[in-house]
Parts: C-alpha cells; sequence; structure tokens
C-alpha cells in the first residue's frame, strides 16, 4: 500500500525568507502524481502545486517550487519569500494512477510565519 | 473562477439521525469525491463517483454511507444512522477528464452529539 510521510509536525519561518517542507512517499507504481495543498485555518483545502512522476523537471508555481526526487521517493516543497498568508497546515498528497485516482495524503505540516 | 461549492457549512445531529451533505462539483467536471478529515488528523478518502456509480471505496465507507448524484448538478453523501465517531470535516472534491487535480469544496463541519 502506498503511504505518505510527513515527518516535520510543525515549522516556522520569518517573512520573506524561504522554508521548505518535507515529503516521503512510498511506492511500487511508477506513474503517479504528486501534490501539495494548503489547508489556512478556514479549513478550506487548496491546492498549491502538482508533480507529474513522469516529468524530471520540477514543478513551479510562482513562489512554490517542489524538489522531486523520485529515485528516493522525496517530494519536497519550497516557499520563497514567505508571507503572513502562507501561515497554514500544508499537506502532501500522492495519486496512484494505475487503478485509481484517490487521494493519499500525509499527516500535514503546520507552518507559520512570523512577522 | 468557478469552485465547489458545499452546504451546509456546519450540521450538528443527534446519534442514529441521518444527514445529507449536499455539494454542487464545477460544472464540467466528471469525476466526484468525498473525504473526511476528523478534528486534528489527516485528510482519508472516502467514495470517488463516476458515470452516476462508484468507482472505489474505502474500509471507512461502509453500509451506512451512501452517495448519490440526484440531477445533473448535486452530489450528495448520505450518513443513514450518525455515530459520534462520524464528527469530522467532510470535504467534496472534483475534477475533470483532462487532469488528475482535484478542487476541494470548502467542507461541511459535522458534528454528532
Amino acid at each position: 500500500a502506498q503511504t505518505v510521510t510527513q515527518s516535520q509536525p510543525e515549522m516556522s519561518v520569518q517573512e520573506a525568507e524561504t522554508v521548505t517542507l518535507s515529503c516521503t512517499y512510498d511506492t511500487s507504481e511508477s506513474n503517479y502524481y504528486l501534490f501539495w495543498y494548503k489547508q489556512p485555518p478556514s479549513r478550506q483545502m487548496i491546492l498549491v502545486i502538482r508533480q507529474e512522476a513522469y516529468k524530471q523537471q520540477n514543478a513551479t508555481e510562482n513562489r512554490f517550487s517542489v524538489n522531486f526526487q523520485k529515485a528516493a521517493k522525496s517530494f519536497s516543497l519550497k516557499i520563497s519569500d514567505s508571507q503572513l498568508g502562507d501561515t497554514a497546515m500544508y499537506f502532501c498528497a500522492f495519486m496512484n494512477l494505475y487503478n485509481t485516482d484517490k487521494l493519499i495524503f500525509g499527516t500535514g505540516t503546520r507552518l507559520q510565519v512570523f512577522p | 473562477e468557478p469552485e465547489v461549492t458545499q452546504t451546509p457549512s456546519h450540521q450538528v445531529t443527534q446519534m442514529g439521525q441521518e444527514v445529507i451533505l449536499r455539494c454542487v462539483p464545477i460544472s464540467n467536471h466528471l469525476y466526484f469525491y468525498w473525504y473526511r478529515q476528523i478534528l486534528g488528523q489527516k485528510v482519508e478518502f472516502l467514495v470517488s463517483f463516476y458515470n452516476n456509480e462508484i468507482s472505489e471505496k474505502s474500509e471507512i465507507f461502509d453500509d451506512q454511507f451512501s452517495v448519490e448524484r440526484p440531477d445533473g448538478s448535486n452530489f450528495t453523501l448520505k450518513i443513514r444512522s450518525t455515530k459520534l465517531e462520524d464528527s469530522a470535516m467532510y470535504f467534496c472534491a472534483s475534477r475533470d477528464r483532462n487532469t488528475y487535480e482535484q478542487y476541494f469544496g470548502p467542507g461541511t463541519r459535522l458534528t454528532v452529539t
């Protein structure tokens, strides 16, 4: 069974600084997607970024980028120029494309951005 | 920008009662999902739905749960006889056929007393 591990329960960063959130996953499949979702205090789940496993190039969305290491099964999220509005829970999620499209989530990392 | 909507935002019910949680997916999406998040825990998959039938369901999705797409816009989750442990945030999500990105609604907080 696929699993997703986020080993950092909490992180903090000062405004304008850069922070990296870690995620590892376990799968025997080769075709899958990885996602990062943000959950602010409102508890809405907001898609931040997606990475297709077949793509070697790391995905980037404005201040958000990933470091995808397929062999190591690692998928970290880098937030540059952190803003107060980035304060939220961040969930890493895995989708195995072989015979399912459900999302498997990690336990989340609570990020606090300080002024 | 199109978005997934859910009603109600908060539902309080007594143990043993039936509840129906409602979702309106993004209009051109064809794949629909329900997830739940018990307070302080991770988000868990419940069920996926496509072409008017369940595609996949988790162990959590037992006989007390059912889903329906009663018309062209709504997607509902029914819990027949609620238990205390059903208290959670329930998220609806949808996606179109061209991408695997699932877009989530704002959630319904279900409190069972």
